[in-house]
């Protein structure tokens, strides 16, 4: 069984606050690290597929950094606005099946 | 707007009923997914297509039968299901059957098992 661990399990920040979250995963077999965004009853967004050790990607405020020799992701906001609320998962891409974590539920509090 | 489009987006069915479930992509997109999830839980992986041919089965019960008649469309036929296959049903399609291929996800089927 693949262990894709997400922390912390959720968080309530002010709004204007700077947050980051962690997604751990097996450092063997791997392809790509996935991030997505998924709000109440809307579908997972994909924010960011990496594959390169040192990867680092941005999208506006959200930027994302991957370690695969250690097993870790980083995702961050910056600024956090009460729009950034959702759950965010990070998946494991292995040769062709994906696994998710469990997600970091982010409340961003006006 | 998603691009993957997902009906109905509730069910509710009896234990002894047979309803489908339906998936629709129109991006040219060549793999197409099952996911199972429960409150709390990450989305769990049940069927994967790839080039409309079954790749994946992940030991799900045969009481959920999934269909692909051509590239675009995803079924997955539901027949005397359980009260704890209540669960969120998505739909995703990526380009191809890889794992660094972001998957294109629909809102969701809510199915609630009697």
């Amino acid at each position: 069984i693949l262990n894709v661990e997400q922390s912390p399990q959720s968080l309530h920040v002010q709004e204007g606050d700077s947050t980051n979250f962690t997604c751990s995963f097996p450092s063997s077999n791997f392809y790509a690290l996935h991030w997505y965004r998924w709000e109440t009853a809307k579908s997972p967004e994909a924010l960011f597929v990496m594959t390169l050790n040192g990867d680092e990607k941005k999208k506006g405020r959200i930027s994302a950094t991957l370690n695969t020799k250690e097993g870790y992701s980083y995702l961050y906001i910056k600024g956090s606005q009460p729009e950034d609320s959702a759950t965010y998962l990070c998946a494991f891409g292995g040769y062709q099946k994906v696994t998710f974590g469990t997600g970091t539920k982010l409340q961003v509090i006006p | 707007d998603t691009e993957v489009t997902q009906t109905p987006k509730h069910l509710v069915m009896g234990m002894t009923n047979k309803k489908s479930l339906k998936c629709e992509q129109h991006m040219g997109h060549r793999a197409m997914y099952w996911y199972k999830q429960k409150a709390k839980k990450p989305p769990e992986l049940m069927f994967v297509y790839s080039y409309e041919k079954l790749s994946i089965n992940e030991s799900v019960p045969s009481r959920f039968s999934p269909e692909c008649p051509n590239s675009s469309l995803l079924n997955l036929h539901l027949h005397a299901l359980q009260p704890e296959d209540s669960a969120l049903y998505l739909c995703a399609s990526s380009q191809d059957f890889a794992g660094y291929q972001p998957q294109h996800f629909g809102d969701g089927t809510r199915l609630s098992i009697l």
